[in-house]
């Protein structure tokens, strides 16, 4: 199961932290995603993360702005989002990725960027 | 950057008969393990998205038998052998062969 948290409203040039609780399989063992859902639109990657070291991809819109990190210590993932556009106002879910997909995926949370 | 393109985008379907749809990729997606990394899923009203289909025609713990994914290289087709009342919804294809991970456009099943 994965449990997001951290969304709100923010302003334009804002920060915000997300966070991702996970449990049921051991967290460790998996690369973990973040995807998100603008109003009304469809689905686009955000960043993807490696088992045990904070090093993570992203699509080029974020990159810079946005830092995917981990602590399997606490079977967390995060999304810190600085320098938020308006154009980063959407649902976002954790997801956990496996053998070239996401197979498990979280209820979102969501991110309204407005002044 | 690989582009996924569906289609349709709307698919208005009676219970109890077939629906297809259609998904291409820019360029193939054959693993070097000779899978194709092309997943389906699907997103219900109000809920988040859930894998269907993952590696081109693999179905996920759960996913009933009426759903299916074929194709190869750069087209692949979800087939639905007969449509049910909670199979509505948008569905999408993914591609995670190469970064970034990319999704179709979404195709929109509704019951006629």
């Amino acid at each position: 199961q994965l449990v997001e948290s951290g969304g709100g409203s923010v302003q334009p040039g804002g920060s915000l932290r997300l966070s991702c609780a996970a449990s049921g399989f051991i967290f460790s063992n998996y690369w973990m995603g973040w995807v998100r859902q603008a109003p009304g639109k469809g689905l686009e990657w955000v960043a993807n993360i490696k088992l045990g070291v904070n090093d993570g991809y992203y699509v080029d819109s974020v990159k810079g702005r946005f830092t995917i990190s981990r602590d399997n210590g606490k079977n967390s993932l995060y999304l810190q989002m600085s320098g938020l556009r308006a154009e980063d106002t959407a649902i976002y879910y954790c997801a956990r990725a496996y053998s070239g997909t996401f197979d498990i995926w979280g209820q979102g949370t969501m991110v309204t960027v407005s002044s | 950057d690989i582009l996924m393109t569906q289609s349709p985008l709307s698919l208005p379907v009676t219970p109890g008969e077939p629906a297809s749809i259609s998904c291409s990729s820019s360029q193939s997606l054959l693993r070097s393990d000779g899978h194709n990394n092309l997943n389906w899923y699907l997103q219900k009203p109000g809920q988040s998205p859930q894998l269907l289909i993952f590696l081109l025609s693999n179905r996920a713990s759960g996913v009933p038998a009426r759903f299916s994914g074929s194709g190869s290289g750069s087209n692949f087709t979800l087939k639905i052998s007969r449509v049910e009342a909670e199979d509505v919804g948008v569905y999408y294809c993914m591609q995670a062969l190469q970064s970034p991970i990319t999704f179709g456009q979404g195709t929109r099943l509704e019951i006629k």
